[in-house]
């Protein structure tokens, strides 16, 4: 069973840093593109960043240069770090799994999300 | 970038009766390549994550009940629940995954009349 489970958000102040993180399980994580996708509250759903099988990376041009996207392909791990974070950041941030090896695809399994929240 | 619209933004529909949700994209997301739409479409329950029900426009994910089609190309596209069931109110999205940044349209809200 594929399970994603995603942790690290929490309250952070304006200008602040953070890094989520999304357990993988249930399949082989190398294999597969994986994406970050949020959702402000009571929003609709905003695609954040992707990486591919073979580490090629895609950001939202709201994050370029401020959020990086990575995996530990040793750990079954996504990563998203997040700097300079801003008010309009304040989100659900769910980690999804892509049924092929490039993020020109959907995403077929989501995790729960774990929430981010930018205020001082 | 591309756009993604849907309309309407929310619609009631007795139980049983179609629900029809419409989705276009600034631009045609059909790959000539490969003739294949990259559209996907998305039902969110409260408080849960979004699922895939619908990719490449009209094929439907594995498990998902067949009152739900999906149809169109380039840039007009439509999903269908043939029946509304009350397990359907949700709220629908649909995705380009034609090119990055992945897009999705604001969503349709569905519910029962």
């Amino acid at each position: 069973e594929v399970q994603l489970v995603e942790s690290g958000g929490g309250l952070v102040q304006p200008g602040g840093s953070l890094r989520l993180s999304c357990v993988a399980s249930g399949f082989t994580f190398s294999k597969y593109a994986m994406s970050w996708v949020r959702q402000a509250p009571g929003k609709g759903l905003e695609w954040v960043s992707g990486i591919t099988s073979g580490d090629s990376t895609f950001y939202a041009d709201s994050v370029k240069g401020r959020f990086t996207i990575s995996r530990d392909i040793s750990k079954n791990t996504l990563y998203l770090q997040m700097k300079s974070l801003r008010a309009e950041d304040t989100a659900l941030y769910y980690c999804a799994k892509s049924p092929l090896t490039s993020c020109y695809s959907p995403s077929d399994y989501w995790g729960q999300g774990t929430l981010v929240t930018v205020s001082s | 970038d591309i756009v993604m619209t849907q309309s309407p933004d929310s619609l009631a529909v007795s139980l049983g009766e179609r629900a029809t949700i419409n989705c276009k994209s600034s631009q045609s997301v059909l790959y000539s390549s490969n003739n294949r739409n990259y559209l996907a479409w998305y039902q969110q329950k409260p408080g849960q994550p979004p699922k895939l029900i619908i990719y490449w426009a009209s094929t439907r994910e594995s498990g998902v009940p067949d009152r739900f089609s999906g149809s169109g190309s380039g840039t007009d596209f439509t999903l269908t629940i043939s029946s509304l069931q009350a397990e359907d109110v949700a709220v629908y999205y649909c995705q380009q995954y034609y090119s990055t940044p992945l897009t999705f349209g604001p969503g349709t809200k569905v519910d029962i009349k």
